[in-house]
């Protein structure tokens, strides 16, 4: 049972345009959603989250959406830029130790 | 501060064999915690200290699997008896506070059971 998932396995943007990740959950209860950066060979890096009582945050070039009557957040990267190609990872917490994970979404930026 | 550390970066072993894995954790970090991670899936939470306390096991994958953190610093995670399926990337993170101010990862552990 998936209760973070992430429908698109990759993405390919041009360099400078928007970038648009899309996550959705099933459970209710989850109190923050966190989205992740990950490159190949290293851990994930946390980018930016958000409480279940807001429906946005930013912070630089990375905006995080969050609708909750559709179970549906989104990160949004503007400009997007080379270095931003990596593996996105949303995740959401059901508690205060506990993270559940998407499968990732493979942005590529091209020049 | 270099972050979490874990160790080794890579091994290899073969199946039915025990292997010991090593994460260091940001010093001024309370919490750590273990995550496996399989090819084209997201970190699957494994276990988790606060201090030396081990405060949640249960979704560890089997009984070969054992983690401890004897002073509250470092932590190892054990397995016994490998397994081919026990084959994946083994991530610790830390954290100051609670997982949704966000954690800290090391570089992980890739284990390959041949």
């Amino acid at each position: 049972d998936q209760q973070v998932k992430q429908n698109s396995p990759s993405l390919s943007v041009q360099e400078g345009r928007i970038s648009i990740l899309n996550c959705d959950y099933t459970n209710s209860m989850f109190d923050y959603f966190l989205w992740y950066k990950k490159y190949p060979a290293e851990g994930p890096t946390f980018l930016i989250s958000i409480s279940s009582i807001k429906d946005k945050n930013e912070d630089g070039r990375f905006t995080v959406f969050l609708n909750k009557s559709a179970k549906h957040l989104s990160l949004h990267i503007v400009p997007s830029q080379p270095g931003d190609s990596a593996v996105y990872f949303c995740a959401a917490s059901d508690s205060n130790y506990q993270l559940i994970w998407g499968a990732g979404t493979k942005l590529i930026i091209k020049p | 501060d270099t972050g979490v550390s874990q160790n080794p970066r890579h091994k290899i072993t073969k199946r039915g064999q025990n292997v010991t894995f090593r994460c260091d954790p940001i010093s001024e970090h309370n919490r750590l915690y273990w995550y496996r991670q399989t090819l084209g899936q997201g970190p699957e939470f494994l276990t988790y200290f606060q201090n030396e306390a081990q405060l949640e096991k249960s979704r560890l994958l089997s009984d070969r699997f054992s983690a401890e953190r004897p002073k509250g610093s470092f932590s190892t995670l054990e397995i016994q008896r490998t397994e081919q399926g026990d084959s994946a990337m083994y991530l610790c993170a830390s954290s100051r506070g609670r997982a949704n101010y966000g954690y800290t990862f090391g570089s992980g552990t890739r284990l390959t059971v041949v």
